[in-house]
């Protein structure tokens, strides 16, 4: 089965520093997708981003990127200019290729301090 | 944009009660999936549907059942609800085909608390 990790439960920021959000996932597969989605107060899934396996070049939407690293199964996200409003849970979730299964880690609370 | 709809955002329910609890999205979408989240535990599929009348077994399935009998509702059942069903509830949805396929759209999710 496939696992994600998020090994950081909490993790603070400066408002306008960069922050950067750890995952790494366990998978034998080769074709897959890979999200972040945000999970503010108000309770709505927000999806980030999203990188597909076979893409070696790493997604960016506007301040947020991130690094994807195939081999080493990792797959973290950066926030840029951190914004009061990027204050939320943010879940890193895996999906195989050709599979309606998706797999989402623990989390990690993002506190954003002005 | 797709709306995946939640008929409860709060719930309260006593032990043994019946519970449903209703999701419907209006994008056609041919997946629907109900999520259980738990601090520390993120989210965990219950069960998934993929077409009408069609479903699949998640990775904590007990103690829930699932019913599709329209493309665009997925409810999910709690036969005898228990204090340890108490917990956060997600709906998501998605399609099968297409570009867009891959990211699952979510409700705003139903707090369920069983005394």
């Amino acid at each position: 089965a496939q696992t994600v990790t998020q090994s950081q439960p909490e993790m603070s920021v400066q408002e306008a520093e960069t922050v950067t959000l750890s995952c790494t996932y366990d998978t034998s597969e080769s074709d897959y997708y890979l999200f972040w989605y945000k999970q503010p107060p108000s309770r709505q899934m927000i999806l980030v981003i999203r990188q597909e396996a076979y893409k070696q070049q790493n997604a960016t939407e506007n301040r947020f990127s991130v690094n994807f690293q195939k081999a080493a199964k990792s797959f973290s996200l950066k926030i840029s200019d951190s914004q009061l409003g990027d204050a939320a849970m943010y879940f890193c979730a895996y999906r195989r290729y050709n599979n309606n299964d998706m797999r989402f880690g623990a989390g990690t609370r993002l506190t954003v301090k002005p | 944009d797709v709306k995946v709809t939640q008929s409860s955002r709060y719930l309260v329910k006593r032990t043994g009660e019946k519970v449903f609890l209703e999701c419907v999205q209006d994008m056609d979408h041919e997946n629907m999936f109900w999520y259980r989240q738990d601090p520390g535990l993120g989210l965990r599929l219950i069960y998934f549907s993929y077409d009408v009348k069609m479903k699949e077994k998640g990775d904590i399935p007990e103690g829930y059942s699932v019913s599709r009998e329209k493309k665009e509702r997925f409810s999910l059942i709690l036969e005898s609800a228990s204090t340890n069903q108490t917990s956060m509830y997600l709906c998501a949805s998605s399609l099968v085909r297409g570009e867009d396929r891959a990211p699952l759209h979510f409700g705003n999710g139903t707090r369920l608390t069983v005394t």
